[in-house]
């Protein structure tokens, strides 16, 4: 079992319509949720962290997090063209499996928003 | 601000050629630092992390290495390149064990022929 699991995709988006991404992790120590956004031939760019249960808003997106459950979200709103990436989930190991805490990184959600 | 430089951006070596490739960090001290390595439409793989001076871990058993000559200089270093080494090369670094996550350089390609 991968330890951050993502949909490959590609995840067909209508410009102006919400995306909607999902990614579970396996330890139940994680601590702290990360997403990343990789635009083609690029390399990733930190959009967004989260670390408590709920909902984190910044501009457009939204991280959501339910421990419990064990899966992280990122939801984009009014898709543009420019959003057209790759995003990759990233969870840091919990500190009692992990002492040096390292990140593990999904293999990534393509979105491609269509005008 | 911290910055993080990676060069060369691009890079074409025939199989069996010698690689290095650096990467430094400006304007934080005692970082972190990270060797990443993204094949085709390929998830990351870490292949080396460092957390001082001289202090390096493996993750992949491969034809490559690493090293940390100084604080914020991070090598990655091959004797002879492989067909399969081909991918883009990111170096990353982070504070506080990665709770704000990771910053990575601008990458570098690599085509080995």
């Amino acid at each position: 079992q991968k330890e951050v699991e993502q949909n490959s995709g590609p995840l067909s988006v209508p410009e102006g319509a919400i995306a909607s991404l999902n990614c579970t992790y396996s330890d139940r120590g994680s601590q702290s949720f990360f997403w990343y956004r990789q635009y083609s031939g690029k390399s990733p760019e930190l959009i967004m962290f989260i670390y408590s249960n709920g909902d984190k808003e910044d501009g457009r997106f939204t991280a959501q997090l339910n421990k419990a459950s064990q899966y992280v979200s990122l939801l984009i709103r009014d898709s543009q063209p420019s959003d057209s990436a790759t995003y990759l989930c990233a969870v840091k190991a919990g500190l009692t499996t992990d002492s040096w805490g390292k990140l593990q990184f999904g293999a990534g959600t393509q979105v491609v928003v269509t005008p | 601000s911290q910055t993080i430089h990676q060069w060369p951006a691009t890079l074409v070596q025939p199989v069996g050629s010698p690689l290095s490739l650096e990467c430094t960090v400006e304007g934080t001290s005692n970082p972190n630092l990270y060797w990443y390595r993204q094949a085709a439409g390929r998830g990351l793989q870490l292949l080396f992390y460092s957390v001082g001076i001289g202090q390096i871990s493996s993750e992949v058993p491969q034809n490559l290495s690493a090293s940390r000559p100084q604080d914020r200089q991070f090598i990655l270093s091959s004797k002879k390149l492989l067909l399969s080494d081909s991918g883009f090369y990111l170096c990353a670094w982070s504070v506080l064990q990665g709770l704000y996550g990771y910053t990575f350089g601008s990458g570098t390609r690599l085509t080995v022929v």
